[in-house]
Parts: C-alpha cells; structure tokens; sequence
C-alpha cells in the first residue's frame, strides 16, 4: 500500500512569485486535504478536496487554491507568495472525510521558503 | 484564538517511566479528538483516537483519557521508550471534519 506522497521536498521562491505543491493519495483514499505547519506552530488546514470538489476550506485567503484530480491527487496554487508563506505544506488524505474511524494519513511535507 | 491548547512545550522522561502529555480545548462543538506523533523530516503519524461519547481508549502503551466537563485530554505512554521521542499533536475535529491542531509538544525520553 502506497502511502501519501508529495513533491517537492523543498522550494525556494522569490516574494510575488507563484508555487504548485503535489500530492498523490494513498490508494484507496478519496479525500484530500492540506495543512500549513509554520515553524514552531501545530498544522493549520487550508482545504479539503473530496470526490474532485472543494469540501471546506479554513482562514487563508484566495490566493491559496487547490484541484484534486480524477485520480483523486491535489495541488495546492498558492500566488502572490508572501514572506509568511514561509513554512512547511502538509498533505493529508482519508479514506472519507464523513468517517472518524478513517484517520488522516500525512505526507512527509513540502518546505517552502520564501525569500 | 487558539482553539486547541498545549501549554507545555517540552517534556523529559527517563526511559520506562510514564509521560503524560496534556492538551486542554475550548470548542464544546469538538466531538472527536486525536493524537499525531511526528519525527523530524516526517509527516504526523496517527497515533490513537477517542469520541466524546468514551473516557478512555487504550491502545497498547498509549491511553488517552478525555475529561469532556474539564474540555481536558491526556495522553499516557507506559512503559516509555526512546523511540517515543518526538514532537506529540493533540487535533479535535467536529462536524465539519477539519482538523484543529495545538501546538504540539516535544517528548525527551532518557535512556
């Protein structure tokens, strides 16, 4: 059983630039969302993407957008980058957003820093 | 507003001793509460669960209990291990399936 998988593992971008983060699900898993840890801070949701459509999404603003595919991988777009934007993107998928007993499984992350 | 709260930012245990991690949470809407356990380079690892309708899960080494009057949840590890160190997440969700994460809490184990 494949687990999650994200690329790339680090990214240096320059303030106003644009970014794509990728995840691909664990197989079997329809549900996808994304989390930004900032250093020091617990993950912060940003999205969720179930069956290819937006399913909840938390303080961030525009600028941060997300797709999930048939397939049921996820990007994460996030534009106008920010110094803020600096941190580490998790990835998480389930295998249902609806059931507890179907825990988030994590990727090991995408660092970004923004210069 | 931190809707998940854990207070202590670091804990050290000598190894076979219990650790006891605490997280504290102010939304009465959180019906399901999780524990992460993360290594440095890694993704958080699902650690153990608890509803809001139990008091208690056990899972081998790992008990969490869940005071819901107190909105207090602890997580016991006995015996701890070295390999038990690592950065600890307390996560509540409710209806909207999202998860709220504290801020995590780094566990020394001494051998």
């Amino acid at each position: 059983e494949t687990g999650v998988t994200q690329s790339p593992t680090h990214l240096i971008k320059t303030r106003g630039q644009q970014v794509t983060l990728r995840c691909s699900s664990q197989s079997g898993h329809n549900t996808v969302s994304w989390y930004q840890q900032a250093l020091g801070q617990g993950p912060q949701f940003i999205f969720q993407y179930y069956r290819e459509e937006e399913n909840g999404r938390g303080n961030f603003p525009p600028r941060f957008s997300g797709l999930q595919f048939p397939n049921y991988s996820s990007e994460l777009n996030v534009n106008a980058l920010e110094l803020d934007d600096s941190a580490l993107y998790l990835c998480a998928s389930s295998r249902d957003y609806n059931d507890y007993n179907s825990p988030l499984h994590f990727g090991n992350g995408t660092r970004l820093t923004v210069t | 507003d931190q809707q998940v709260k854990q207070n202590s930012p670091s804990l050290s245990v000598q190894e076979g001793r219990i650790s006891i991690l605490n997280c504290d949470y102010t939304n009465s809407m959180f019906d399901y509460f999780l524990w992460y356990k993360k290594y440095p380079a890694e993704g958080p690892t699902f650690l153990i669960s608890i509803s809001s309708i139990k008091d208690k899960n056990e899972d081998g080494r790992f008990t969490v209990f869940l005071n819901k009057s107190a909105k207090h949840l602890s997580l016991h590890i006995v015996p701890s291990q070295p390999g038990d160190s690592a950065v600890y997440f307390c996560a509540a969700t409710g209806a909207n399936s999202k998860l709220t994460f504290g801020k995590g809490i780094t566990l020394s184990v001494r051998p």
